[in-house]
Order: structure tokens, then C-alpha cells, then sequence
């Protein structure tokens, strides 16, 4: 099983400043990679797959880089509706499908 | 536009069952592989099981094989989860994801996500 490790578990940012999220793979997933935004009460939302390619309607302030077992999420100027928890799943090794922790991007 | 909604879920005791649905509309549902993931409370996410788009081929994860069971009606736009011997650590909101399409290799990344049905294990 892949596991996937998230850093750091929790991202103070003040608005409009850049916001950068790493997740790590326990051995190498390509670029078999996707990121998902998640607010409280709400489902997760699916932003970058293909460990770079946005989803239909993202922000062009979000953007994903990596391949192999390192992986980022920039948010270039974090705006209020950006506060959230991400989280990173691989999709190149299954069963299972493995997502990491998780990264709180919070107020500062 | 793309939905997928939950029903099915609630309070339930360790042992027994509970079965989940989802309904899909506004694609060719028949043309996707479907997943269900789950997610504590407070937790992260973990997902539980997988169906090809014809059924023809099932993943689960270790923590419930054996115990629920995947099944979809393409003719009924559905996707079922069967969840029996349920465990206070099966409590958690379950999703259900639309996957990849048919030609693909295996699955992907989840989109769209349903908004989630609460199961509690609880005596």
C-alpha cells in the first residue's frame, strides 16, 4: 500500500499571501496524482489531477507540481473562500487508492 | 449538471446492516467506474470500495472486505452499498464518487463527490 504523508498538518496564511502544500508518496506514483479541496460540511471538491492539470472551473491561483514521490500545492494568493482542508490521493498503485492526512489551511 | 446524491444512511448497531444508495443524474452513468469513500468524524478520507462501469469488476479496501458488498444498476442510475457485521470504527459519512470512464486502465481521481450520507455504529 502507498501511503501518502501531508505537510505541514496545519498552514496559517494571511489573505492574499502564498500558501505552498506538500505531499509525499511512500514510493513513486508517476504523476498519478490528485489534490481535492474540502470545507467544512461540505464534500471534497476535486482541483488538480495529473499532479498539474487543473479541474473544469478552478482558479488559476491554484496550481500542482511534482512527479514521483514529491508532490505541491501552490494557492498563489489565498483568498477567503480558500480556507479549507487538502488533501492528495494517488491513483497509480490500487487497491487501495491511498489519500494523505490532510492540510489545514487556516486564518492567520 | 452532474449530481450525486446519498440516502440510505443512519444509526445502526454493531452487527447489523445498513444498505446505502446513490442516485446519479446528468451524465451517461453507465459510461464511469463509481466509488464510495468514507470519512470519520474528524477524520480524514478513506476509501472503501470501487465497481467497474459494467460490475464486472470490484476493489474493497482490507478494512471491509467480507463485509460490505459494492453493486450498481446502470438501467437505474444507482450505485449500492450493502454494509453488514458493522463496527463502531465503520461510523463515518459515505460518499460516492463518479471514477474513470470505461476505456480507462483503471481508476482515477473522484469527480464529481455526492454530499454525503452519516452512518453511526452505536449501541
Amino acid at each position: 500500500e502507498i501511503v501518502m504523508t501531508q505537510s505541514p498538518a496545519t498552514l496559517s496564511v494571511s489573505p492574499g499571501e502564498r500558501a505552498t502544500l506538500s505531499c509525499r508518496a511512500s514510493q513513486s506514483v508517476s504523476s498519478y496524482l490528485a489534490w481535492y479541496q474540502q470545507k467544512p460540511g461540505q464534500a471534497p471538491r476535486l482541483l488538480i489531477y495529473g499532479a498539474s492539470t487543473r479541474a473544469t472551473g478552478i482558479p488559476a491561483r491554484f496550481s500542482g507540481s511534482g512527479s514521483g514521490t514529491e508532490f505541491t500545492l501552490t494557492i498563489s494568493s489565498l483568498q477567503s473562500e480558500d480556507f479549507a482542508v487538502y488533501y492528495c490521493q494517488q491513483y497509480n498503485n490500487w487497491p487501495p487508492l491511498t489519500f494523505g492526512g490532510g492540510t489545514k489551511v487556516e486564518i492567520k | 449538471q452532474v449530481k450525486l446524491v446519498e440516502s440510505g444512511g443512519g444509526l445502526v448497531k454493531p452487527g447489523g446492516s445498513l444498505r446505502l444508495s446513490c442516485a446519479a443524474s446528468g451524465f451517461t452513468f453507465s459510461d464511469y467506474y463509481m466509488s464510495w469513500i468514507r470519512q470519520a468524524p474528524g477524520k480524514g478520507l478513506e476509501w472503501v470500495s470501487y465497481i467497474t462501469s459494467s460490475g464486472s469488476t470490484i476493489y474493497y479496501a482490507d478494512s471491509v472486505k467480507g463485509r460490505f458488498t459494492i453493486s450498481r444498476d446502470n438501467a437505474k442510475n444507482s450505485l449500492y452499498l450493502q454494509m453488514n457485521s458493522l463496527r463502531a470504527e465503520d461510523t463515518a459519512v459515505y460518499y460516492c464518487a463518479r471514477g474513470s470512464r470505461y476505456y480507462a486502465p483503471g481508476p482515477n481521481w473522484f469527480d464529481p463527490w455526492g454530499q454525503g450520507t452519516l452512518v453511526t455504529v452505536s449501541s
